[in-house]
C-alpha cells in the first residue's frame, strides 16, 4: 500500500533552517509529482509545493518563493523540502502528498509539526 | 492565483440530514477539483477526485458535481463518523489551492 512518512520537523528559531523528508514506499516513486502541504494551527489547508515525477518543474505558494527548495532522490524513493529564513508564520504541520498533476493529490503522510520560536 | 471560496465556514447537522458544501473557483478550472474529509489529529483523506469521481475507499453516500467554476459535495445521509472538516482543492492550475473549509459538527 501506499505509504508517506515524514521527517524533519522541530522547533526552530526565525531565521532559521529546516530540512523536511519523506519516504516513500508501495507505488513506483519516479512516476509521480509530490507535494508539500501545511496547516497553522488550527488553521487550514495551504498547499506549499509541487516537483514533477522528473524534477523539471516545481511550483511554490507566494508565502514561500525564495526560502524554500523542493527537491526529490528518485533513487531513494524520498522527497525534501529546503526551508530557509524561518518566520513565525511558518509554523504549522507540514505534510507530504503524492499527487499526479492531472489527477490531484490521492496520498498524504501523517505531517511532521515545525514550530518557529525564539 | 486561482481563489476558491468554500461555503458554510461550519454547519450543524444530524444523523441521517443531507448535507451540500460548496466551493466557487475565481475562474474556469474544468473538472480539476478534488473532495477531502480531515478529522482532528489527522492527514486529510480524499473523498472525490475529478469532481464528481468517487474515490475507491470512500462511502457511496458522499457525492460530488460540477464544472468549470461551481462545485458540490453532498452527504446523502450524514453518519456519526462522518463530523469532520470538509476542503476543496483546485489543481488546474498552479499554486494548487485549497477552499477555507467547513467544519460538519453535531446538531
Amino acid at each position: 500500500q501506499v505509504q508517506l512518512v515524514e521527517s524533519g520537523g522541530g522547533v526552530v528559531h526565525p531565521g532559521g533552517s529546516l530540512r523536511l523528508s519523506c519516504a516513500a514506499s508501495g507505488f513506483i516513486f519516479s512516476d509521480y509529482a509530490l507535494h508539500w502541504v501545511r496547516q497553522a494551527p488550527g488553521k487550514g489547508l495551504e498547499w506549499v509545493a509541487v516537483i514533477s515525477y522528473n524534477e523539471n518543474i516545481q511550483h511554490y505558494v507566494e508565502s514561500v518563493k525564495g526560502r524554500v527548495i523542493i527537491s526529490r532522490d528518485n533513487s531513494k524513493n524520498t522527497f525534501y523540502l529546503h526551508m530557509n529564513s524561518l518566520r513565525p508564520e511558518d509554523t504549522a504541520v507540514y505534510y507530504c502528498a503524492r499527487g499526479p498533476f492531472l489527477t490531484g493529490i490521492d496520498y498524504w503522510g501523517q505531517g511532521t509539526l515545525v514550530a518557529v520560536s525564539s | 492565483d486561482i481563489q476558491m471560496t468554500q461555503s458554510p465556514s461550519s454547519l450543524s447537522a444530524s444523523v441521517g440530514d443531507r448535507v451540500t458544501i460548496t466551493c466557487r473557483a475565481s475562474q474556469d478550472i474544468r473538472n480539476d477539483l478534488g473532495w477531502y474529509q480531515q478529522k482532528p489529529g489527522s492527514a486529510p483523506k480524499r473523498l472525490i477526485y475529478a469532481a464528481s469521481t468517487l474515490q475507491s475507499e470512500a462511502p457511496s453516500r458522499f457525492s460530488g458535481s460540477g464544472t468549470g467554476t461551481e462545485f458540490t459535495l453532498t452527504i446523502s445521509s450524514l453518519q456519526p463518523e462522518d463530523f469532520a472538516t470538509y476542503y476543496c482543492l483546485q489543481h488546474s492550475n498552479p499554486p494548487w489551492t485549497f477552499g477555507q473549509g467547513t467544519k460538519i459538527e453535531l446538531k
